[in-house]
């Protein structure tokens, strides 16, 4: 079993819609979960990181978490064009973060 | 902001050779990492770099093939040595900033290919 899984897509949505990026891990222990953003020839960009259950909003996007569930995700609101990216899940495990395998964003204009 | 910066951007080396990646950050740091992205792959960890000492590595890196050194709290070097085209890889240096928790921020990587 992977430590952490998301679907690998790729994801299409419409410009202006939510995408909706899921996101499994395996260590109940895990306290700290962060997504990444990474175009296309480019390094991974930190865009959101939850602590604590629940919701937690930045301007587009809302990052998810439910411990119980071991599941973290990610809202993008009103997505666009310039969206269009692999987006990383990683988990903090001892210290060490366990990325996802990433799933590829496609938002078509 | 912040900037991590990695020497060189990309490379292009001989099988059975070494190469030296730099990264360099303009703020003090407290903890800095090396990760591997090989093609259409995610990041794997390589190892932490420990300030004044020997690094951490994950199962499956060694010193001998990526040694590391870390001379003060905001410089690290990652080498890869006797090369083989399996070494061609993106390689990122990731930091945390002191003042934060656990987030880590990626330089803009080394892009290495084997021949």
């Amino acid at each position: 079993q992977k430590e952490v899984e998301q679907n690998s897509g790729p994801l299409s949505v419409p410009e202006g819609a939510i995408a909706s990026l899921n996101c499994t891990y395996s260590d109940r222990g895990s306290q700290s979960f962060f997504w990444y953003r990474q175009y296309s020839g480019k390094s991974p960009e930190l865009i959101m990181f939850i602590y604590s259950n629940g919701d937690k909003e930045d301007g587009r996007f809302t990052a998810q978490l439910n411990k119980a569930s071991q599941y973290v995700s990610l809202l993008i609101r009103d997505s666009q064009p310039s969206d269009s990216a692999t987006y990383l899940c990683a988990v903090n495990q001892g210290g060490k973060l366990i990325f996802g395998q990433g799933t590829e964003l496609s938002v078509k204009p | 902001s912040a900037v991590i910066s990695q020497k060189p951007s990309r490379d292009i080396c001989q099988r059975g050779t070494s190469l030296t990646i730099q990264c360099q950050v303009d703020s003090q740091v407290t903890m800095m990492f090396w990760y591997r992205q090989q093609p259409g792959q995610s990041l794997t960890l390589i190892a932490t770099a420990n300030q004044g000492s020997e690094a951490t590595y994950e199962s499956g890196f060694v010193i001998d093939k990526f040694p590391i050194s870390r001379p003060n709290l905001t410089f690290s070097t990652l080498t890869v040595s006797n090369m083989s085209p399996e070494d061609s890889s993106i390689y990122l240096c990731s930091v945390i900033f002191q003042g934060t928790a656990y987030e880590q921020y990626f330089g803009p990587g080394t892009r290495l290919t084997v021949t």
